[in-house]
């Protein structure tokens, strides 16, 4: 069984820029759902992903947007990116929608936006 | 507003001490609540809920809906036990979104 799987795991840019993060679902889950950790801070929900289509979000601009295909993987995308954006990115899988109560997180990846 | 506070950033016990982690919420109606943990180098992973009344690596925690409150409590630490934990609260709507506190420290001396 392979766990979720982020990519890339470090990433700088510079603000204004744009960035694209993947996630590679569990084997098995049809759901994707989206973090931001700042430092010292516990993660906060961006989206959620169930059949390609967008099935919650949280208080996050439009900039952040987001993508699933057909093999359930996911995009996370964010436009004109701004210092506070620089922060620990998570995915997590969920075997249905919805899913809370059944999370597997991926390592995350580390933007650093300069 | 939906809510998790964790008091305590940081917790410092002596191995074989009794742990006890705080986590109060604050949600209108009937809520689903979660302990996440992270050790070392490791990825965030569930440790328990609420709803299975389960007892994991020694730890349980209670809901006390009149307290707002879901401690996490273990009578012995032991010094594997050192991690980052944290609270959650499963929002309202089949989102799949979680709330989660701060998080607390716990480092479980020799």
């Amino acid at each position: 069984e392979t766990g979720v799987t982020q990519s890339p795991t470090h990433l700088i840019k510079t603000r204004g820029q744009q960035v694209t993060l993947r996630c590679s679902s569990q084997s098995g889950h049809n759901t994707v759902s989206w973090y931001q950790q700042a430092l010292g801070q516990g993660p906060q929900f961006i989206f959620q992903y169930y059949r390609e289509e967008e099935n919650g979000r949280g208080n996050f601009p439009p900039r952040f947007s987001g993508l699933q295909f057909p093999n359930y993987s996911s995009e996370l995308n964010v436009n004109a990116l701004e210092l506070d954006d620089s922060a620990l990115y998570l995915c997590a899988s969920s075997p249905r929608q919805g899913g809370a109560e059944k999370l597997f997180f991926g390592s995350g990846t580390q933007l650093s936006v300069l | 507003a939906q809510r998790v506070t964790q008091p305590e950033k940081l917790l410092s016990v002596f191995k074989g001490a009794p742990v006890e982690l705080k986590c109060n919420y604050s949600y209108s109606g009937s809520p689903e609540l979660f302990w996440y943990v992270q050790y070392s180098r490791q990825r965030l992973q569930l440790l328990l809920r609420h709803i299975s009344r389960e007892s994991i690596k020694g730890f349980t925690a209670d809901l006390n809906k009149g307290e707002t409150s879901f401690h996490l409590k273990k009578p012995f630490a032991q010094e594997e036990d050192s991690a980052m934990y944290y609270c959650a609260l499963s929002g309202s709507g089949n989102t799949g979104k979680l709330i989660f506190g701060q998080g607390t420290t716990l480092q479980v001396k020799p």
